[in-house]
């Protein structure tokens, strides 16, 4: 079964870092794109970046550009994002969600994990 | 950006009435590249309906999905108990990709 499990949230103040992580098991993990999206606590979701299988192609949604990183580690199946100078506004859960194929413009998500909640706050 | 506004924002149906959710884009949306999600309270999205119409694996036929341009439909043809949840339209035609706010289904 496929499954991908996010880890490294939790409380850290405004201007701080944090580094997510996404395991992934149960399918190639290499051949496919793989993104993070958020949910802020009660609100809709969000996309904010996206990798492609083996190429490096990295894309951010304006909201995080300059600021999160995300980056995978094919030898180890696994998936992070690097967030840099964290704000209110950032804290939210975020999920791991991977594409349906190696193709980075099929940008919609087939398996998506439980999540891992982020809370910026003094 | 592509602004997506799903209607209504609540939707109140008993069992085995027949549910339509919609979702309007702000520009058309390229190839139809439109999906679904459903979720739950305090669980992850399931991807229901890729490419405007296509049912994920594992998803039952009562869910069906139609339209095009700028003007999309999620059906869900007789309401079970476990449906009454959270439901999401998202496009991909158009980077950033984006989601509606939701349509909540609640029982009646």
């Amino acid at each position: 079964d496929v499954q991908v499990l996010e880890s490294g949230g939790g409380l850290v103040q405004p201007g701080g870092s944090l580094r997510l992580s996404c395991a992934a098991s149960g399918f190639t993990f290499s051949n496919y794109a793989m993104n993070w999206v958020r949910q802020a606590p009660g609100k809709g979701l969000e996309w904010i970046s996206v990798i492609s299988d083996t190429d490096g192609y990295t894309h951010y949604a304006d909201s995080v550009k300059g600021r999160f990183t995300i980056s995978r580690d094919n030898s180890k199946n696994t998936l992070y994002l690097q967030m840099n100078s964290l704000r209110g506004e950032d804290s939210a859960i975020y999920y791991c969600a991977k594409g349906p194929s190696w193709n980075y413009v099929f940008g919609y998500f087939d398996y998506w994990g439980q999540g891992t909640l982020v809370t910026v706050s003094s | 950006e592509i602004v997506l506004t799903q209607s209504p924002g609540t939707l109140s149906l008993s069992p085995g009435e027949r549910a339509t959710l919609s979702c309007r884009a702000s520009q058309s949306v390229r190839s139809s590249f439109l999906a679904w999600y459903q979720q739950n309270s305090g669980q992850a999205p399931r991807l229901l309906i890729y490419g405007a119409f296509s049912r994920a694996t594992g998803i039952p036929d009562r869910f069906s999905g139609s339209g095009s341009g700028t003007d999309f439909t999620l059906t869900i043809s007789s309401l079970e108990p476990e449906d009454f949840v959270v439901y999401y339209c998202q496009q991909y035609g158009s980077s950033p990709w984006t989601f509606g706010q939701g349509t909540k289904v609640e029982i009646k």
